[in-house]
């Protein structure tokens, strides 16, 4: 079974633009979560989707959204970008059912951003 | 507010040694503990524990939860340089992981 994957893999912007990274999840896995990785604020959670719905968010600003399809691939945009969103996101999905079992998630390589 | 705290932060041993890292958490709706190890790439995971006093074990590594104190330990045994990475605990709840700082392991030949 093919793993989780993200696109892409690296990306340098400017700050004030915007940015979409992608997350295809493992086949079959309905739930994908969002991550945001620096070296000072370490793993933090971004939000989780299922089924097309966004079930929980962290405590990020609304510059970050994201989105979920119907073939349980996700998209997360961060606009207005600022040299503080540098850090490397990660996706990782789960074979959670809809009652939300402790499933183990299943992390990408992650997209590392740079904001310049 | 959840949280989860690892100590130590950084450890340096010799090749051989045993290493114990610990992880405190306070997440509401505790579901599980999770420790993953991440190099230089994502995190792959380690461990789900749900359950009290139950060790669960694979190869050199064993780890086991205590929900009544709220804190898990995950142990290395005969650390070898290949064990060199970062160590996260992770507690779930409500659909949603709360990570602690991470554990840096050095093993040194």
């Amino acid at each position: 079974k093919a793993g989780v994957t993200q696109t892409p893999r690296y990306l340098i912007k400017t700050r004030g633009q915007q940015v979409t990274l992608s997350c295809s999840p493992i086949s079959g896995h309905r739930s994908v979560s969002w991550y945001q990785q620096t070296p000072g604020q370490g793993l933090q959670f971004l939000f989780e989707y299922f089924s097309e719905t966004q079930r929980n968010k962290g405590n990020f600003p609304g510059r970050f959204s994201g989105r979920q399809f119907s073939n349980s691939r996700s998209e997360m945009n961060v606009s207005t970008l600022e040299l503080g969103d540098s850090a490397l996101y990660l996706c990782a999905s789960s074979p959670v059912t809809s009652g939300g079992a402790g499933e183990t998630q299943y992390f990408g390589p992650g997209t590392r951003l740079l904001v310049l | 507010e959840d949280k989860v705290v690892q100590s130590p932060l950084s450890l340096v041993v010799h090749e051989g040694d045993t290493v114990t890292l610990n992880c405190s958490y306070e997440v509401t709706n505790f579901r599980s503990l999770l420790w993953y190890k991440q190099e230089k790439k994502a995190p792959t995971f380690l461990f789900m524990l749900t359950s009290s006093g139950i060790e669960k074990k694979s190869g050199r590594l064993s780890s086991i939860l205590d929900k009544k104190e709220l804190f898990s330990i995950l142990n290395i045994t005969a650390t070898q340089t290949g064990d060199s990475a970062v160590y996260l605990c992770a507690g779930e709840g409500a659909q949603k992981l709360v990570f602690g700082q991470g554990t840096r392991l050095t093993i040194n030949p």
